[in-house]
């Protein structure tokens, strides 16, 4: 079974540049989420989907940050313009579980991250 | 709110002995989630273990088990036999249930060392 694939691993650009993630979930994972990891830190929530759409994007700073997961499949988050603060590494995860309900055990299976600097 | 706290920024232990990595948290949920994750040098967050909220019996798998004590909410992390190929950093994480949108939340993580 194949894992949650990112694209790209690293991304460099000077500030006030927009960038662009790329996410592709487990195979029939319904759930899907965007992390941001400060260096030093856990990773923190940004946005999570259920199915195509938004569960969760309460921790988003929405007035530079989006996010889509078209199709219910692939997801995209972006950000415009970047600050010097978004260097971070971004994560994506999937997991099974339908949001609102309790199923037990509901892992997250993670992706590789892509290390974003910002200049 | 959920809260989870992992107050070892860093360990060390001997290889092929034994280590626990703390972690307590906080939460209002009666049903939630706690998760180990490893996550090495290259940065990919690797699954570990997982106890539930009502499993009576601690959680293991293979050389990870989770010393759960649900009334001191303390979810302990104990890698028997370390190898060096432990070293990495170490996050407890905790999912909430239905009122706290399933979300995940995470410790700030222990590195941990592993010494030949």
């Amino acid at each position: 079974e194949a894992g949650v694939a990112q694209s790209p691993r690293y991304k460099i650009i000077e500030k006030r540049q927009s960038v662009a993630f790329w996410c592709n979930p487990i195979s029939g994972h319904a759930t899907l989420y965007w992390y941001q990891q400060i260096l030093g830190q856990g990773p923190k929530l940004l946005i999570q989907f259920q199915n195509n759409g938004v569960v969760d994007d309460s921790q988003l700073p929405k007035d530079r940050f989006s996010a889509e997961r078209l199709k219910g499949v692939d997801s995209t988050l972006k950000i415009q313009p970047a600050k010097l603060e978004d260097s971070a590494v971004y994560l994506c995860a999937s997991s099974v579980q339908l949001a609102g309900s309790w199923m037990g055990t509901d892992t997250q299976y993670f992706g590789p991250g892509t290390r974003l600097t910002v200049l | 709110a959920q809260k989870i706290t992992q107050t070892q920024p860093g360990m060390f232990v001997q290889e092929k002995e034994a280590v626990t990595l703390d972690c307590t948290y906080d939460t209002s949920d009666p049903s939630y989630g706690l998760f180990w994750y490893k996550q090495p040098s290259s940065g990919e967050m690797i699954f570990l273990i997982y106890q539930g909220s009502y499993d009576q019996q601690n959680a293991t798998e293979g050389r990870y088990s989770l010393n759960f004590q649900k009334a001191r909410k303390s979810a302990n992390l104990v890698i028997s036999a370390s190898q060096l190929g432990d070293s990495a950093m170490y996050f407890c994480a905790m999912r909430g249930g239905v009122h706290n949108n399933n979300d995940m939340r995470f410790g700030a993580g222990t590195r941990l060392t592993v010494k030949p």
